[in-house]
């Protein structure tokens, strides 16, 4: 089972647009990491957040984490078909350095 | 190598082979985590260790399972007496250590395939 529950499971865009993926827990997060996965490949970091109302930016992809520090948004502006892939989150969700994942976010961009 | 490395890429064993895979940290990362990940799902947590110390192994989906790190650095996650549903891609993650700054590195991850 997940503890985190990512939304939606699965994205279809136009190129150019934007779009939001979610991660929610029912428990405090204790770091909060987004990480994206190709097919038949390792996770790839993108960005970690810790504090309450925190947010990263890196090119075109933001991230934000709530002040309960119970949900996470991705977002990314201007999507281009580089940013396909399947976008996971991963938190400390009992303070004990097990990352624990959502089921993931299967986005797929359109030219 | 700069990353984690894992071996071998993909295995295809036999129901009731005993395999064994195998994890190669980036150097000097404290903990390492192994998770399995089943065709479109998320990875799911089966055991982390702090140097050779195996501090949580309760995902572990049985005792068919078996994790060692004897000396801190390389890993080897075993299964005995393969079964098709352990068909996954077993994915190994090193870190820095116990610091919340510090977040895993992933390796590509070993595809396994039990006929």
């Amino acid at each position: 089972s997940q503890e985190l529950e990512q939304s939606p499971q699965s994205l279809i865009v136009q190129e150019g647009k934007n779009l939001t993926i979610n991660c929610t827990s029912s428990k405090t997060l204790y770091g909060l990491y987004w990480y994206k996965q190709k097919y038949g490949e390792g996770l790839i970091f993108l960005m970690m957040l810790q504090k309450g109302g925190e947010e990263k930016s890196h090119e075109k992809i933001t991230a934000k984490l709530d002040e309960k520090k119970q949900q996470s948004s991705l977002h990314i502006t201007a999507s281009q078909p580089s940013h396909a892939g399947i976008y996971l989150c991963g938190a400390d969700i009992w303070y004990n350095n097990d990352m624990r994942f959502g089921a993931g976010t299967r986005l797929t961009v359109k030219p | 190598g700069a990353g984690v490395s894992q071996s071998p890429r993909y295995k295809v064993a036999k129901r009731g082979q005993d395999v064994a895979l195998r994890c190669d940290p980036i150097s000097g990362h404290v903990s390492l985590f192994w998770y399995q990940q089943a065709l479109g799902q998320g990875p799911e947590f089966l055991t982390y260790f702090q140097n050779e110390a195996q501090l949580d192994k309760s995902g572990l989906p049985s005792d068919r399972f078996f994790a060692e790190r004897p000396e801190g650095s390389v890993s080897t996650l075993k299964i005995q007496r393969t079964q098709q549903e352990d068909s996954a891609v077993y994915l190994c993650a090193s870190s820095w250590g116990s610091g919340k700054s510090w977040w895993p590195f992933f390796g590509p991850g070993t595809r396994l395939t039990v006929l």
